[in-house]
């Protein structure tokens, strides 16, 4: 059964910590992917990355970067959080695509991070 | 931009009853619709992909439309139960592997 697992269910930190969420894929995905949800405003991209050291910014990259330094992880790095930045964060992955092979994600179940 | 629109509104439905979802997209025609299910808590679970090409798609009791002219997809659940209660995403496939998500329509099956 694939697998995308996240090494926090719920985090709580302090304005100014760096942070990190980590992420791991068994399926031997290329593509990785990290998301924000807050209520209204649905799933927004903050980055992905579609192979190892590679990264793209998606639509809010602002106050966040990334690390992918092996197929199967990649991080996501609050430099110094912020309030604004208390949301759920959603980490995916995916298979490359390739000619008309769809790209259906595989999500992991979340980490809720509040910062006071 | 790329815009793809859910309806907000929660939609609540009679066990039994069919739920239609409504997915609307603007300013493009894209390859492919993907339909998600989210539970509270969890992240998003797939469940259908639909082509461009494509009129429908059917899985068990699911179904997508996709109509290029309306630049619409529907998503149906018939004989709806209340385990089918969650939000709904449709997301729209762009180059590269990413995916735009709507908003998400949260639906209320009740007994």
């Amino acid at each position: 059964d694939v697998k995308v697992t996240q090494s926090s269910r719920y985090l709580v930190k302090r304005t100014g910590e760096k942070v990190f969420l980590e992420c791991v894929q068994d399926m031997d995905h290329e593509n990785m992917f990290w998301y924000r949800q807050d209520p209204g405003l649905g799933l927004r991209l903050i980055y992905f990355s579609y192979d190892v050291k590679m990264k793209e910014k998606g639509d809010i990259p602002e106050g966040y970067s990334v690390s992918r330094e092996k197929k199967e992880r990649f991080s996501l790095i609050l430099e110094s959080a912020s309030t604004n930045q208390t949301s759920m964060y959603l980490c995916a992955s995916s298979l490359l695509v390739q000619g008309p092979s769809y790209n259906e994600q595989f999500f992991g179940p979340g980490t809720r991070l509040t910062v006071l | 931009s790329q815009k793809i629109e859910q309806n907000s509104e929660a939609l609540n439905i009679q066990e039994g009853k069919t739920a239609t979802l409504t997915c609307n997209y603007t300013n493009y025609s894209p390859a492919y619709l993907q339909w998600y299910r989210q539970d509270p808590g969890r992240g998003p679970v797939f469940l259908l992909l639909i082509r461009e090409n494509e009129k429908e798609k059917r899985k068990e009791r699911l179904k997508v439309t996709f109509d290029t002219t309306l630049k619409q997809s529907l998503f149906h659940i018939t004989a709806s139960q209340p385990a089918d209660s969650a939000t709904y995403l449709c997301a729209e496939h762009n180059q590269g592997g990413k995916l735009i998500f709507g908003q998400g329509t949260e639906l209320s099956v009740k007994p």
